[in-house]
């Protein structure tokens, strides 16, 4: 089944302690994305790829660091992760290797850090 | 902030009745998509419509785009209590590769 799996779906951690939400899609898709979502502030982007090797900032990039060193994963690094990170966080892929057309979403991870 | 604006927050109908939803948006655009989201769930894809198009229907869904308001609606004929969900609207501006996501309205459709 063609998907984005996120893992893991839900994680409670503490300040400061450094966390990894792992993102793959087996679509072959090339771009991919990063969202967290907060009440009454919809969806805002973290950090985008247009292709293995090529990461960029989005509209809230502080706190995170990703990589992409496979086409297939995306992964969300918190290094020290802090109260306001505590959000949903949403990874996506695009199969046109466009940020701006159509995206499929995964299921979520729900993040609280103490 | 490019962010667009939905109205009604919140919509609560019954079933059998149409539901319509609307999105407001700043800047001019390449496309403005709509999304459907299962409460806490991830976003699934609806509908994308481009800047020349002035309407597309899928199914029990018609979306409008009016470019000279800045606007579009999006309006589900004969709802059912599985559609209720978010539903949020997202607009590529122009010149960018990257998605801006309205705030989202609660549909509520009770048997």
């Amino acid at each position: 089944e063609a998907q984005v799996t996120q893992n893991p779906r839900y994680l409670i951690t503490v300040t400061g302690k450094k966390l990894t939400v792992t993102c793959s899609q087996n679509m072959n898709h090339e771009y991919m994305s990063w969202y967290r979502q907060d009440p009454g502030l919809g969806l805002r982007q973290i950090y985008y790829s247009m292709n293995v090797e090529a990461t960029d900032k989005g509209d809230v990039p502080e706190g995170y660091k990703v990589s992409r060193k496979e086409k297939r994963n995306f992964p969300l690094i918190l290094e020290s992760p802090s109260p306001n990170q505590t959000s949903l966080y949403f990874c996506a892929s695009s199969p046109t290797g466009l940020g701006g057309e159509t995206q499929y979403f995964g299921p979520g991870t729900r993040l609280l850090v103490l | 902030s490019q962010q667009g604006e939905e109205d009604p927050q919140a919509l609560s109908i019954q079933e059998g009745e149409n539901a319509t939803m609307n999105c407001s948006y700043k800047t001019s655009i390449n496309n403005l998509q709509w999304y459907r989201q299962n409460s806490g769930r991830g976003l699934v894809h609806l509908i994308l419509i481009r800047s020349n198009e002035r309407e597309k229907h899928s199914g029990r869904l018609r979306v409008t785009l009016d470019t000279s308001k800045k606007s579009s609606s999006l309006l589900i004929t004969a709802s059912r209590a599985a559609d209720t969900a978010s539903y949020f609207c997202a607009q590529r501006p122009l010149g960018t590769d990257k998605l801006i996501f309205g705030t989202g309205t609660r549909l509520q459709v009770f048997p």
